[in-house]
């Protein structure tokens, strides 16, 4: 069973306007949870994780992600996306080691 | 600190050909990996170790060996090159102690098989 899914394999937002990427979760104890981007022909960088504690997460270069336990998820948000955001991003989750989740790519409309 | 490091960044194989992806790290991690990407798949787990002279498999071992003689590198070993092989490879660390920690990545080796 697929412990990381990203629903959305592609999302175009225009430069600017909110950004919301969705990652839901299927793991019955608590989870250690991740978000990474990958810039075009770049290796993975970290851009948040959860381990526990306060659900509201700040990472690097203005995201931020809520764990929600209810819903199963841990969204990605940035308020204002900026053209050098566009990136495929992926969530993942410690289960023994870590799983990740198949990506979203974002493209940035000027 | 240079991170983690990976060479070649390309190579082209023939099928049934052998070679070795490098993977060094100078951050004094324990933890390495190796996992290979392919497009719409997200990463999937081929090998990792929990310290020199560890290894263990991970999701989609068949098909490579790897070894781990010192803390700071991490070789991965194809011995017969398949078609099914051409991927982009990433090798990652980490230091998780006494609980998880985040992943550092290497920045690749795009591998195609002919």
């Amino acid at each position: 069973a697929q412990s990381v899914t990203q629903p959305d394999i592609h999302i175009t937002v225009s430069e600017g306007a909110s950004l919301e990427l969705r990652c839901n979760y299927s793991y019955g104890a608590t989870p250690y949870l991740f978000w990474y981007v990958q810039s075009p022909g770049q290796g993975l960088q970290l851009l948040l994780k959860y381990f526990s504690g306060d659900t509201l997460v700040q990472g690097i270069k203005g995201f931020e992600a809520e764990f929600k336990r209810s819903q199963s998820s841990f969204n990605l948000r940035k308020p204002s996306v900026h053209w050098s955001d566009a990136a495929e991003y992926f969530c993942a989750v410690v289960k023994g080691n870590l799983i990740f989740g198949k990506g979203t790519k974002l493209s940035v409309k000027p | 600190n240079a991170g983690v490091t990976q060479t070649p960044k390309f190579r082209i194989l023939k099928i049934g050909q052998s070679m070795t992806l490098q993977c060094a790290q100078d951050m004094n991690h324990n933890y390495m990996y190796w996992y290979r990407q392919d497009p719409g798949m997200g990463l999937k787990l081929i090998y990792y170790s929990v310290g020199a002279g560890i290894t263990d498999k991970g999701e989609v071992p068949n098909g490579y060996n790897v070894s781990r003689s010192t803390t700071e590198d991490f070789p991965l070993r194809l011995e017969l090159a398949a078609p099914s092989q051409t991927s982009v490879y990433f090798c990652a660390s980490s230091s998780p102690r006494g609980g998880p920690s985040e992943q550092y990545f290497g920045p690749g080796t795009r591998l195609t098989v002919t």
